[in-house]
């Protein structure tokens, strides 16, 4: 099982869709989560933290299960700015912090 | 403010030479990561310095070496080129006293070896 893994899509919704990825991961002693947002040939961009408590930041909300090992991106009213692939990033522990990236998931808002 | 730069952005070599990648980061970050991004697939660390020294290694043989200078800038060494080095090579820098994984990435050099 790879460390992190993720469905690379494509997800293709209208705009004004919800829609949502995960992200799941084999190291259960993980200790740091974030999303980064992609667009086509160029460099990733920190979209947001995963927090414990799951977090939210305008349209998108991120959420950690520890317990089943994955976290989630949820979008709301999408856009088709929102269009780009999505990026989830463990960091693993036992001293060695290594942050270990997914392939991405594809994101395509069309009109 | 100027974000985290890289040069050269393109670069061409042929197998068995040398390459030297440089970045400076963002105004108040001092600790600066470099990932290999192979085409479709995501950035994959290579090692991360902090106060010159390479704090983290990922799974890159020796020929990947770096160097992090006193003004934070850093350079990425590859040595004996390979076809398969050829991805694009991200530099990314996270601010002082932050978590050193929230980070910030450059536009990246896109290195082709043949």
């Amino acid at each position: 099982r790879k460390e992190v893994e993720q469905d690379p899509g494509p997800f293709n919704v209208p705009e004004g869709a919800t829609v949502a990825f995960n992200c799941t991961y084999s190291n259960s002693a993980s200790q740091s989560f974030f999303w980064y947002r992609q667009d086509c040939r160029k460099e990733p961009k920190l979209l947001m933290s995963v927090y414990s408590s799951g977090n939210e930041d305008g349209r998108f909300t991120a959420q950690l299960n520890r317990a089943s090992q994955y976290i989630s991106l949820l979008i709301r009213d999408s856009k088709l700015s929102d269009s780009a692939t999505y990026l989830c990033v463990v960091s693993s522990s036992g001293g060695s912090y290594i942050p270990t990236f997914g392939r991405g998931t594809s994101l395509i808002v069309h009109p | 403010d100027a974000g985290v730069t890289q040069s050269p952005t393109h670069l061409i070599k042929t197998r068995g030479q040398q390459v030297t990648l440089r970045c400076s980061p963002k105004s108040g970050h001092d600790t600066v990561s470099w990932y290999q991004q192979a085409l479709g697939q995501g950035p994959q660390f290579i090692f991360q310095y902090y106060e010159e020294e390479e704090r983290q290694r990922g799974n890159f043989p020796d020929r990947f070496s770096g160097h992090q200078f006193p003004n934070y800038s850093s350079e990425l060494n590859v040595n004996a080129l390979l076809l398969g080095d050829s991805a694009l090579y991200l530099c990314a820098s996270s601010p002082r006293g932050g978590n050193p994984y929230e980070q910030y990435f450059g536009p990246g050099t896109r290195l082709t070896v043949t």
